[in-house]
């Protein structure tokens, strides 16, 4: 168990729906990252937040937004679902040491989203 | 930006072999390297790490890794593989010191590793 918890762990919902996927990061841990895992992008990074502000943003859809609230939990949200986005979605946390570079990050169980 | 390769998708070894899982990487200075494994229906669980010092890391479960900064590699060894080593593996790499983008990794396409009996 690494301490990162992820909620649902399974979503279905239909092309055009919107979702809300939530993470609580380990305690102690200012930064979030979220990733998806598809079979033909494979692991690929999304954002991550830092106490409660964006930090760093790779190849996150506009369609898709993040946040992270003052209990350091985080959201992200999927809007205007299309096939395409049924994936692994992962969250993972890590401390700051160093300003968060190189740390180890500790990956939640991941949601498994599938739009029919 | 930094990129990974891991060339191999599918390994398949006997139990009690010696396992090597290759990993190239691209990043213009001094990288943070990751080994992750994960298994079925599972998050990923960090293997090992090397951020600088002694090129050749231990990891947990019997793992290591050899960072070799001519070859941009850091491939994962085990020297007798166990059938619970069965999963799928990535490689990562983060930007080092001085890098503007902080802990964000970059994988590998990951290598799935069968035991055989």
């Amino acid at each position: 168990d690494s301490g990162v918890t992820q909620t649902p762990k399974h979503l279905i919902t239909a092309t055009g729906q919107r979702v809300t996927l939530r993470c609580s990061p380990r305690s102690g841990d200012l930064s979030v990252y979220w990733y998806q895992q598809s079979l033909d992008q494979g692991l690929q990074f999304l954002i991550q937040y830092y106490n409660g502000e964006e930090r760093a943003k790779g190849n996150i859809l506009e369609r898709f937004s993040a946040q992270q609230f003052p209990d350091l939990h985080s959201e992200l949200n999927l809007s205007s679902l299309e096939l395409g986005d049924s994936a692994l979605y992962f969250c993972a946390s890590s401390g700051e040491k160093d300003r968060g570079i190189g740390n180890e990050q500790f990956f939640g169980p991941g949601t498994r989203l599938t739009v029919l | 930006a930094q990129s990974v390769t891991q060339p191999d998708i599918h390994i398949t070894v006997s139990e009690g072999a010696s396992l090597e899982l290759r990993c190239n990487y691209s990043y213009g200075a001094t990288p943070y390297l990751f080994w992750y494994v994960q298994s079925p229906g599972q998050g990923l669980q960090l293997l090992l790490k090397y951020f600088s010092g002694d090129t050749l890391v231990q990891g947990i479960k019997g793992f290591e890794a050899e960072f070799k900064r001519s070859q941009s590699s850091f491939n994962l060894r085990k020297p007798s593989v166990h059938w619970s080593d069965a999963a799928e593996y990535f490689c990562a790499v983060a930007a080092g010191a001085g890098g503007t983008s902080y802990g964000k990794l970059t994988f590998g396409q990951g290598t799935i590793l069968t035991v055989h009996p």
